[in-house]
C-alpha cells in the first residue's frame, strides 16, 4: 500500500544541523517533496527532489534519497528559530490517470534558542 | 500573484447546519483538491478535481460534497456537519505530480459544536 512516515518531533539548537526522515513504501514513485507549513499557515513548497537523484543541495538544505531502501531525508543546516515549523514528506505516485501525491503525518521541529 | 484563496479562515457552526467552504485559484491549474489535516494524521485527502465537471473520492469522502464547475473554483460543502468534522481543512490546486508540487490555500479552521 502507499504510506510514508515521518517521526513526529525533532528539537535541535539553533546553529546545529537538523536531519529530518522519512521512509516511504511505494517503488513507482516519481518525484519526492518536502513541504514546510509555519504556523497558522498553509503548506510551502520547500524543495523536491526526482527519483533518479541521489542528493539535491539547494543553499542551507541537502536532500538525500535512497531508493532501495526508500528513506528521503532533508538536512538544514545551520538551523535557526525561523526554521521552527512543520516539515512534510510527500511522494508523487503515478498513476493511469493522474500522479497521486502522498503526504507523511509532519515532523514538527523546534529550535531552540 | 499566483495563489490559492480560500474562505472563511475560520468557522464555528453547530452540528446539522449545512455549510461551504470555498476555494479558488487564479493560476489555471486544472488538478485541485481538498485535504483535512488533524494532529499526528498528516494530511488526508478528502476529494478532488482533474478538471472541471470530473470529480473523485479521495481517502475520507464521507460527509463531504465537491462541485466544480468552473476551472478556478472548487468549494466544499457540508451538508450536515458533525462534531468529527472539527479539522483544519486546506484546499491546494497544481498540475500534478511534477516538480512544482501543489499550491495550498492558508486553511481554514473549522469548529462544529
Amino acid at each position: 500500500g502507499e504510506d510514508v512516515e515521518q517521526s513526529l518531533f525533532l528539537s535541535v539548537r539553533e546553529g546545529d544541523s537538523s536531519v529530518i526522515n522519512c521512509t516511504y513504501t511505494d517503488s513507482s514513485s516519481t518525484y519526492l517533496y518536502w513541504y514546510k507549513q509555519e504556523p497558522g499557515a498553509g503548506l510551502q513548497l520547500l524543495t523536491y527532489i526526482f527519483s533518479n537523484m541521489d542528493m539535491k543541495q539547494d543553499q542551507r538544505l541537502t536532500v538525500l534519497l535512497n531508493k532501495k531502501d526508500k528513506h528521503l531525508s532533508l538536512r538544514i543546516a545551520d538551523t535557526q528559530t525561523g526554521d521552527s515549523a512543520i516539515y512534510f514528506c510527500a511522494e508523487s505516485i503515478g498513476g493511469t490517470s493522474y500522479d497521486k501525491v502522498i503526504f507523511g503525518p509532519g515532523t514538527s521541529l523546534s529550535v531552540i534558542p | 500573484e499566483a495563489q490559492v484563496t480560500q474562505n472563511p479562515r475560520y468557522l464555528i457552526t453547530v452540528t446539522g447546519k449545512k455549510l461551504t467552504v470555498t476555494c479558488s485559484q487564479n493560476m489555471n491549474h486544472e488538478y485541485m483538491s481538498w485535504y483535512r489535516q488533524d494532529p499526528g494524521l498528516g494530511l488526508r485527502q478528502i476529494y478532488y478535481s482533474m478538471n472541471v465537471e470530473v470529480t473523485d473520492k479521495g481517502d475520507v469522502p464521507e460527509g463531504y460534497k465537491v462541485s466544480r464547475k468552473e476551472k478556478r473554483n472548487f468549494p466544499l460543502i457540508l451538508e450536515s456537519p458533525s462534531p468529527n468534522q472539527t479539522s483544519l481543512y486546506f484546499c491546494a490546486s497544481g498540475t500534478g505530480g511534477d516538480r512544482y508540487g501543489y499550491t495550498f490555500g492558508s486553511g481554514t479552521r473549522l469548529t462544529v459544536v
